[in-house]
């Protein structure tokens, strides 16, 4: 298993301003992930965050808006750039795991605690 | 395109019977369905997996079927408890990309 943290828990900004998630995890892992769940949604995939190059970003976001930065196998950021009261919303960062023996088998994704956004 | 669905928003189960939570997907590549339960002020939390080569994984009380045909996958959890009220999501996962195309979730509320 895989145990995330993420800084901030949550936070309140003002429109037009950046906000910065932090994503720790405790093992070194190759593949992490952005996702952002809205008010009453579930969850979107922003980007895969590939360690030592560019993000990889899905259909409908933008680096401009959200960059990303993973400097190594433990840790990512993703920043929120100029709010807006639609980028409300949590934002939560996921690792991939495999299980080659043991339990639970195969293929797994670790979430971390998430960050609640609300922009004013 | 909605590639997983969950076209059931609610479910209300009495404690000790069996819970049933159903999953539709689109995607032929999927490989792998994972399912997450989810309180409001927290991230998701892994259940269990089946890999699409498999019919059913079964952990304690959780057991996800698959079925291939019908592109169908259902979470079986036996007994249910309170605890267990939260919300559901299933998920499909292709390739090696690791993406996760998640459901809309299910709201499971198991009464006392």
């Amino acid at each position: 298993s895989a145990v995330i943290s993420q800084k901030p828990s949550r936070d309140i900004c003002q429109r037009g301003t950046s906000l910065t998630i932090q994503c720790q995890v405790d093992s070194q892992v190759t593949m992490m992930f952005w996702y952002r769940q809205q008010p009453g949604q579930s969850l979107t995939l922003i980007a895969t965050a590939n360690q030592g190059s560019e993000a990889t970003y899905e259909s409908g976001f933008v680096i401009d808006k959200f960059p990303i930065s993973r400097p190594n196998l433990t840790f990512s950021t993703l920043t929120v750039s100029n709010l807006s009261p639609e980028d409300s919303s949590i934002y939560l960062c996921s690792v991939e795991v495999w299980e080659l023996a043991g339990r639970p088998e195969g293929e797994t994704q670790y979430f971390g605690p998430g960050t609640r956004l609300l922009v004013l | 395109d909605q590639q997983v669905k969950q076209n059931s928003p609610s479910l209300s189960v009495q404690e000790g019977r069996i819970s049933i939570l159903n999953c539709d997907y689109t995607n032929s590549m999927f490989d792998y369905f994972l399912w997450y339960k989810k309180y409001p002020a927290e991230g998701p939390t892994f259940l269990i997996s089946i890999s699409s080569i498999k019919d059913k994984n079964e952990d304690g009380r959780f057991t996800v079927f698959l079925n291939k045909s019908a592109k169908h996958l259902s979470l079986h959890i036996v007994p249910s408890q309170p605890g267990d009220s939260a919300v559901y999501f299933c998920a499909g996962s292709s390739g090696n990309t690791g993406k996760l195309i998640f459901g809309q979730g299910t709201t499971l509320q198991v009464k006392p």
